[in-house]
């Protein structure tokens, strides 16, 4: 059973390029989560999606980043014109659902990790 | 606001010896769960021991047990038999009931000494 799917697992981007992160969930999960770590620090939450719905994005900067989750095909983290401090780890994760009996277990990726030049 | 105290930056251990990681917390909430995360070297994100509030008796994963202090919101990690491979990163996480987001903390680091 296959875990959470990351790609790039790194990725290194010139200032004012953009950056795509894509996540495949766990088999049977419909949840999906970003993180961000930034060195040395844990990792906070950005947002939190379901099947073509963004459900939570109070972790999200305001501008330059977007995330979505179609239909079909993995969840994509979008950044734009990135700058230095975009460097980072960015997780994914995956939960069947949230308040259900499995206890709202997350589960996570191996994580992308982002270098701006 | 939900936070989450480690205050133990770092730590060693003996191999085979026994180790206690602490863990805060800081919530109104009532129902919620906790959890405790690995990151080894290899940076991946790794699903310890997890502890519902509702529940008095402590988790236990093998080797892994946590103190669970909800009075106190206290969380601590134990780690038995410690091995080479416990190396790593520990996070701890909470999460209320219902909700979406995990909240961290800021990690221990955890070595084991050979």
């Amino acid at each position: 059973n296959a875990g959470v799917m990351q790609n790039p697992r790194h990725l290194v981007r010139r200032r004012g390029q953009e950056a795509r992160l894509r996540c495949s969930p766990m088999k049977g999960h419909s949840h999906v989560y970003w993180y961000r770590q930034l060195p040395e620090e844990g990792l906070k939450f950005m947002v939190y999606l379901q099947k073509e719905n963004i459900i939570d994005e109070s972790g999200m900067p305001k501008e330059r980043f977007s995330a979505e989750f179609p239909k079909e095909g993995p969840s994509i983290l979008r950044i734009q014109q990135v700058v230095r401090g975009d460097s980072a780890a960015y997780f994914c994760a995956s939960s069947i659902a949230t308040g259900t009996s499995s206890g709202n277990t997350i589960y996570f990726g191996e994580g992308s990790w982002l270098t701006v030049v | 606001a939900q936070t989450v105290t480690q205050s133990q930056p770092e730590m060693s251990v003996q191999e085979a010896e026994t180790v206690t990681l602490s863990c805060t917390y800081d919530t109104s909430e009532n129902n919620y769960y906790l959890f405790w995360y690995k990151q080894p070297p290899s940076r991946q994100m790794i699903l310890v021991i997890r502890q519902e509030a509702y529940k008095q008796q402590n988790a236990t994963e093998n080797r892994f047990s946590v103190n669970f202090q909800k009075a106190a919101k206290s969380f601590s990690l134990k780690i038995s038999d410690s091995q080479l491979g416990d190396t790593a990163m520990y996070f701890c996480a909470f999460m209320k009931t219902g909700a979406n987001n995990l909240f961290f903390g800021t990690g221990t680091r955890l070595t084991v000494i050979p």
